[in-house]
């Protein structure tokens, strides 16, 4: 069965860290994969999008790193901000383009 | 672009009821989605359409209707609304398997 795990489930930080989510994926064929970030009480954004020839990529201080070997990504941030506070989400897209597979999110806190 | 747009915000109803949440886009999206989010839960697919007049179920179809007479609308009717139907919904519409993007949800509650 199509899955994704994610960890941790949550997670506190203090601004100014950086901190690191993973996901882990069962879904094939593989696609791409999206980390979304969610504020409260809104709908996910993306924030990047990998395919199975990329292992890296950045949009500001956030970091997704792809293994399409191992079947894992991570989502790295850096220099935390109060405002990164939401939960991130990992998706991956099967090769038929049309069957998103959703994980349950790991829900991140920043602290001042 | 107003993207993707949800009505109602918020909706409380009565175990049995019925009513209609909106979703309507203006980006001219082929695909188009349901999903509930529940409590530790990754968002699950309601029903899905692929293009105006086409639509399927997803994993968790039961007790949802949905049709797609245009391009930029995809209602989801709840026909006797269950208090296991709390949740919030969110409508999401994307070119193909390209980016989703995601109206801003409605929350349901069912007593």
């Amino acid at each position: 069965k199509n899955q994704v795990e994610q960890s941790p489930q949550s997670l506190i930080i203090l601004e100014g860290k950086n901190c690191t989510l993973q996901c882990n994926y069962t879904v094939s064929p593989f696609s791409n994969l999206r980390w979304y970030k969610q504020d409260t009480g809104r709908g996910p954004v993306s924030l990047t999008i990998m395919t199975f020839s990329e292992n890296t990529k950045s949009n500001g201080r956030y970091t997704a790193t792809l293994d399409a070997d191992t079947k894992q990504s991570s989502l790295h941030i850096t220099a935390s901000q109060l405002s990164d506070s939401a939960s991130y989400i990992c998706v991956v897209t099967d090769n038929y383009g049309q069957n998103f597979v959703f994980g349950p999110g790991t829900r991140l806190s920043v602290l001042p | 672009n107003a993207g993707v747009t949800q009505t109602p915000k918020f909706q409380v109803l009565k175990t049995g009821q019925s009513m209609t949440l909106q979703c309507a886009q203006d980006m001219n999206h082929e695909y188009m989605s349901w999903y509930r989010q529940d409590p530790g839960m990754g968002l699950r697919l309601i029903h899905y359409s692929v293009g105006a007049g086409i639509t399927d179920q997803g994993e968790v179809p039961n007790g949802y209707n949905v049709s797609r007479s245009t391009t930029e609308d995809f209602p989801l009717r709840l026909l006797s609304a269950a208090p296991s139907q709390t949740s919030v919904y969110f409508c999401a519409s994307s070119y193909s398997g390209n980016e989703q993007f995601f109206g801003p949800g409605t929350r349901l509650t069912v007593l």
